[in-house]
């Protein structure tokens, strides 16, 4: 079946140190994206990709990286300049045509916890 | 003022009833609209797109009000199964959706 899919599941930092979290899709879809979601918050923006190549900074890029050197995959990284970085994150992605039609799919989250 | 405003909740529904719940945007030029579900500590499923017409899924039904800026969501015959966190998203920027914090819903029996 095809999807997204996030790992791991679970990620804790220690103060100082660059994690990656990764994102796969098998949709065959041109756009990823890279969510944070905090408690009693809406969904915010990272970084996002059209496609394989080019990304292009979101709402609250300071802190984070990605790349995008093949069209199923885009990591992000979470380095030691993100001062608070405790949140859950989602990878989504669509297809060229249905942001405006069909929204995004979603993978199933990172939970990170800074220790 | 934030770009896509929801009322947190919780609304407590009992079993059976109806329950409804808006969202309001602040840009005019906004072109897509979607209701999302969200259970607790899951990512966002998509429930169903908004069409300025409106629109009905089963027991769910969307409606859109550009003139006022605001989208609903009406669930009839509530069922323990709803309970959950609504997410109104809108898109005025190709592939850059804009979510809201959600409405909390809880459908006790």
């Amino acid at each position: 079946d095809g999807g997204i899919t996030q790992s791991p599941k679970y990620l804790f930092r220690k103060e100082g140190q660059n994690v990656t979290l990764s994102c796969e899709q098998n949709l065959n879809h041109d756009a990823m994206y890279w969510y944070r979601q905090d408690p009693g918050q809406g969904l915010r923006l990272i970084y996002y990709s059209q496609i394989v190549n080019d990304f292009q900074k979101g709402d609250i890029a300071e802190g984070y990286s990605v790349s995008r050197e093949k069209k199923e995959s885009f990591p992000l990284t979470v380095t030691s300049a993100q001062k608070n970085p405790t949140a859950f994150y989602l990878c989504a992605s669509s297809s060229r045509d249905s942001p405006t039609s069909y929204g995004y799919t979603f993978g199933s989250g990172t939970r990170l916890t800074v220790v | 003022r934030k770009e896509v405003e929801q009322d947190p909740g919780p609304f407590n529904v009992p079993e059976g009833a109806t329950v409804a719940f808006n969202c309001t945007y602040s840009n005019s030029a906004s072109q897509s609209f979607f209701w999302y579900r969200q259970d607790c500590r899951k990512e966002p499923k998509l429930l169903m797109s908004v069409y300025s017409s409106g629109n009905e899924d089963g027991r769910f039904t969307a409606q859109l009000n550009r003139a006022s800026q605001y989208i609903s969501l009406l669930i009839r015959d509530s069922k323990l199964s709803d309970s959950a966190t609504y997410l109104c998203v809108v898109n005025w920027n190709w592939g850059k959706l804009q979510f809201g914090a959600g409405t909390q819903v809880v459908v006790t029996p």
